[in-house]
């Protein structure tokens, strides 16, 4: 089945200490998302790439980072991360146009923990 | 800016009962409406939308009609089961960039038998 997968699904690191988590598509989309969601909170949108156009949402932190060699695959990294950046990382794709112009595919998401 | 209030958490419910999620926007124009469900240890997934005033959008039982003239996508269904208990996520369609959504809060649903 075509899907989105994101690893790990538990990702623990140290304050300051750089992590990466990774999310891979199998639906040859061209847009793909991160957003984070802490505790009770709504999703909140990180960045987006189409295809290799990246766009950074204003009040995103510089501290998030992000990366997408290719279509499949696209990275999230976070330089230095702070108590406050614990959260479910979540990654989404999307089609650009078509009759399923406004759906997202999302994978089961990264919960982070800093300690 | 645009944002999206739904009704607080949790909604506690017994199988076969009628199910009302409250959904209210703030908006320019008139975006394209959203519900997402998310099941326990998974992803969220599209269960409905509607991307025009009247539309109603419906899927598994669930109902939802888009009202311009109360801002509102109220989830509706009528009768639930305990495989519906999970987290539910109004959302909108934002201004600028390729389908920014911007959700509410969620509102965790259990239904018990």
């Amino acid at each position: 089945d075509a899907m989105v997968i994101q690893n790990p699904r538990y990702q623990v690191t140290q304050f300051g200490k750089p992590v990466t988590l990774s999310c891979s598509q199998t639906l040859n989309h061209n847009v793909m998302y991160w957003y984070q969601q802490k505790s009770s909170q709504a999703p909140k949108l990180l960045f987006h790439y189409y295809d290799k156009d990246f766009n950074n949402e204003a009040d995103t932190p510089d501290n998030f980072q992000s990366r997408r060699p290719n279509t499949s695959f696209c990275f999230l990294d976070i330089r230095s991360p702070g108590l406050g950046d614990a959260a479910m990382y979540l990654c989404a794709t999307s089609l650009p146009g078509g009759p399923n112009l406004y759906e997202q595919y999302f994978g089961p998401g990264t919960r982070l923990t800093v300690t | 800016g645009d944002s999206v209030t739904q009704m607080e958490g949790p909604v506690t419910l017994s199988e076969e009962a009628f199910l009302t999620i409250n959904c209210t926007y703030t908006a320019t124009g008139y975006p394209s409406l959203f519900w997402y469900v998310q099941y326990p240890g998974e992803g969220l997934q599209l269960l409905l939308k509607a991307t025009k005033a009247d539309d109603k959008g419906s899927n598994k039982g669930f109902e939802a009609t888009y009202r311009k003239e109360t801002t509102s996508f109220h989830l509706e269904k009528g009768s639930v089961q305990v495989s519906d208990s999970a987290v539910y996520f109004c959302a909108l369609r934002g201004p600028g960039g390729y389908n920014k959504l911007i959700f509410g809060a969620g509102t965790r649903l259990a239904v018990h038998p």
